[in-house]
């Protein structure tokens, strides 16, 4: 079955820089990867996602690139703000109904 | 819309009880999720249900039991309490390829 690695585990930042969170996957056959957003307290939320047919897609300050080849794709977060601090988990599956497989989880600090 | 509800928000259990977590959601979807999250682990699948009528085991069902009882609501079982199932509790809708999550039950099993 799918495996996903995700690091790091932690990640501090200063406030204004740029995050960068790693994820890879084992089966070639995961074609969607989702990211979600964890707050404290809460449950995780869908920040952004990719399909396999596309290389980047952006959403403001936010950013995932996919390399199927090397199978791994990455969360790029610019211009990072206090309210970015949260814990960060990548998935993969293929589309359709079948279950995501969730990283490990990255915990970011944005230090003001 | 409340979107995925848990209750309870906290429960303190001892070795050997019995409980259950119950989870509604009031979006329609079909497929409804149980995970636990425990430091270092993620987010680990326990059970989950593609419709109503139908449940399948994850990655750590052993000690859990879950009802589908209808669309709505997902409920999770545990039978005989251990330490090892202290975590926290997520319930969560699936549809279109994303997982909309409940605020979560914090379980401590002493």
């Amino acid at each position: 079955g799918e495996n996903v690695e995700q690091h790091p585990s932690t990640l501090s930042v200063q406030e204004g820089d740029s995050a960068v969170i790693k994820c890879t996957y084992s089966d070639s056959a995961s074609n969607y990867f989702p990211w979600y957003k964890q707050e404290l307290g809460k449950g995780p939320q869908l920040i952004i996602d990719i399909r396999s047919n596309v290389g980047e897609k952006k959403d403001q300050r936010i950013a995932v690139t996919l390399n199927k080849t090397a199978k791994h794709f990455s969360l790029h977060i610019t211009e990072t703000q206090p309210e970015d601090s949260a814990v960060y988990f990548c998935a993969a599956s293929m589309t359709g109904n079948t279950p995501l497989v969730f990283g490990k989880g990255t915990r970011l600090s944005v230090i003001a | 819309n409340a979107g995925v509800t848990q209750t309870p928000k906290f429960q303190v259990l001892k070795t050997g009880q019995s409980m259950t977590l119950q989870c509604a959601q009031d979006m329609n979807h079909n497929s409804m999720y149980w995970y636990r999250q425990d430091p270092g682990m993620g987010l680990r699948l326990i059970y989950y249900s593609a419709s109503e009528g139908t449940t399948d085991k994850g990655e750590v069902p052993n000690g859990y039991n879950v009802s589908r009882l209808n669309k709505r609501e997902f409920s999770l079982r545990l039978e005989s309490a251990a330490p090892s199932q202290t975590s926290v509790y997520f319930c969560a809708t699936y549809q279109l390829n994303t997982q909309y999550f409940g605020p979560g039950t914090r379980l401590t099993v002493l």
